[in-house]
């Protein structure tokens, strides 16, 4: 599986800023994926990152408050914007990468802790 | 319904029993099932992965898979505090709009006390 580094770990943010979470994979992935975790429940997707075209978004979520970039085929960003206290959770990135037979990789990143005030 | 259902918790299970956590999924065209454990402040890490019906077995840990019920588990042997964590549940739909996209359960906590 991809090894996937994720930054930052954690931030205390003043409400109607933004944050950019990076992520890094140590190898090329087919796709990559955000998730938020908000506090004792389970993970919800945000939006699949697209290499070279625009981010495709879940219901419920998106551009304008979560805008992502994913340049190439190991890097993919996502920025909470004009933050509220509501955003306050983990956020966390994941890769995959199909391998031959047909075996799956699903990694996570460490995952950013996120609270807003 | 929701998309994805994993047994109500928190599940207490002393230290060398057998842990059950059981999922039910409702999408019939689901046909990737994955195990991930949780621990506090962690990020998921996955720890079995399953895609045809029956069982598969790694170490302590053994997947059981029955599509026709729509029901995957997983049953971990000889508990150990260590095993204590929130297990969740995920699954993939083959096509469509959710290709590749993993769905997770709710979550089951599991302690194994000593």
């Amino acid at each position: 599986s991809a090894v996937i580094s994720q930054k930052p770990s954690r931030d205390i943010c003043q409400r109607g800023t933004s944050l950019t979470i990076q992520c890094q994979v140590d190898s090329q992935v087919t796709m990559m994926f955000w998730y938020r975790q908000q506090p004792g429940q389970s993970l919800t997707l945000i939006a699949t990152a697209n290499q070279g075209s625009e981010a495709t978004y879940e219901s419920g979520f998106v551009i304008d408050k979560f805008p992502i970039s994913r340049p190439n085929l190991t890097f993919s960003t996502l920025t909470v914007s004009n933050m509220s206290p509501e955003d306050s959770s983990i956020y966390l990135c994941s890769a995959h990468r199909s391998g031959g037979g047909g075996a799956y990789g699903y990694t996570f990143g460490s995952g950013t802790r996120l609270t807003v005030v | 319904q929701k998309e994805v259902e994993q047994n109500s918790g928190p599940l207490s299970v002393p230290e060398g029993a057998i842990a059950s956590l059981n999922c039910t999924y409702s999408d019939r065209v689901s046909q990737s099932f994955f195990w991930y454990r949780q621990y506090s402040g962690k990020s998921p890490e996955l720890i079995m992965s399953i895609y045809s019906n029956g069982d598969k077995e790694d170490g302590r840990f053994t997947a059981q898979l029955n599509k026709a019920s729509q029901y995957v588990s997983l049953l971990i042997r000889d508990s150990q505090p260590s095993d204590s964590a929130t297990y969740l549940c995920a699954v993939i739909v083959a096509g469509g709009t959710s290709y590749g996209k993993l769905t997770f359960g709710q979550g089951t906590i599991l302690t194994v006390h000593p």
